[in-house]
């Protein structure tokens, strides 16, 4: 089964800090997807991405997010002012054109001191 | 609009009794739907996926869910529960309308009691 690859697992930081959060994709993608999941609460869609470009976000994706492949493989959420309610497990997810379903990454689980 | 409801926060089950974690689902369009289960402090592990074929669909571990139309539910079930099951079940729907984004629903915390 294909398997999506999140760096880091999980990552602490700084209020007002930038971070940058990465997915390693599997060959043969369509979308990509951001999700993030408070602690305790459920997974929230924040924004799709396909052929380089943002097809869909949520109200949650503010300004202070971006997400691009900055090398034309790996795929990044960024976070450019850190808050203390950005601290969250962040997925990333991918559809392959052969499977009816997304693949999720692990997972990043963000701290924001 | 898509939407999925999960009817219960917490379920408690004793080991080796049936479980059935309840899902209703609002779709505009031909539904495609899921169960996912996340144990504490992991990823997202998909059980088993309805995507207009059987309305029966099998998934891993024994589990199982059935698509019925006219209840609007996709309720997940196994015969005998597990300690191992003991995990928050997310029912999602798939939504078309857009890039096919998931809608989680708000989650089901299994405990199964020895």
């Amino acid at each position: 089964e294909p398997e999506v690859t999140q760096t880091p697992s999980h990552q602490v930081t700084q209020m007002g800090q930038e971070v940058i959060l990465r997915c390693v994709p599997i060959s043969n993608h369509l979308y990509f997807y951001w999700y993030r999941q408070i602690l305790g609460q459920k997974v929230e869609f924040l924004v799709s991405f396909y052929n380089n470009e943002i097809s869909e976000k949520s109200e949650i994706f503010d300004d202070q997010f971006s997400v691009e492949r900055p090398d034309g493989s790996n795929f990044t959420l960024k976070i450019r002012s850190t808050k203390l309610e950005d601290s969250a497990m962040y997925f990333c997810a991918q559809v392959l054109a052969q499977y009816n379903e997304q693949f999720f990454g692990p997972g990043t689980r963000l701290t924001v001191l | 609009a898509q939407s999925v409801t999960q009817l219960d926060s917490h379920v408690s089950v004793s080991e080796g009794t049936p479980v059935l974690l309840r899902c209703n689902y609002s779709s505009s369009y031909s539904p495609s739907l899921f169960w996912y289960v996340q144990h504490p402090n992991k990823g997202l592990q998909l059980l088993l996926k309805y995507t207009s074929a059987a309305t029966l669909v099998k998934g891993i571990n024994g589990f199982e869910a059935e698509f019925k139309k006219s209840e609007t539910s996709f309720h997940l079930t196994k015969p005998s529960a597990h300690m191992s099951d003991a995990a928050e079940y997310f029912c999602v729907v798939s939504d078309p309308s857009g890039t096919y984004k998931y809608i989680f629903g708000t989650g089901t915390r299994l405990k199964v009691l020895a």
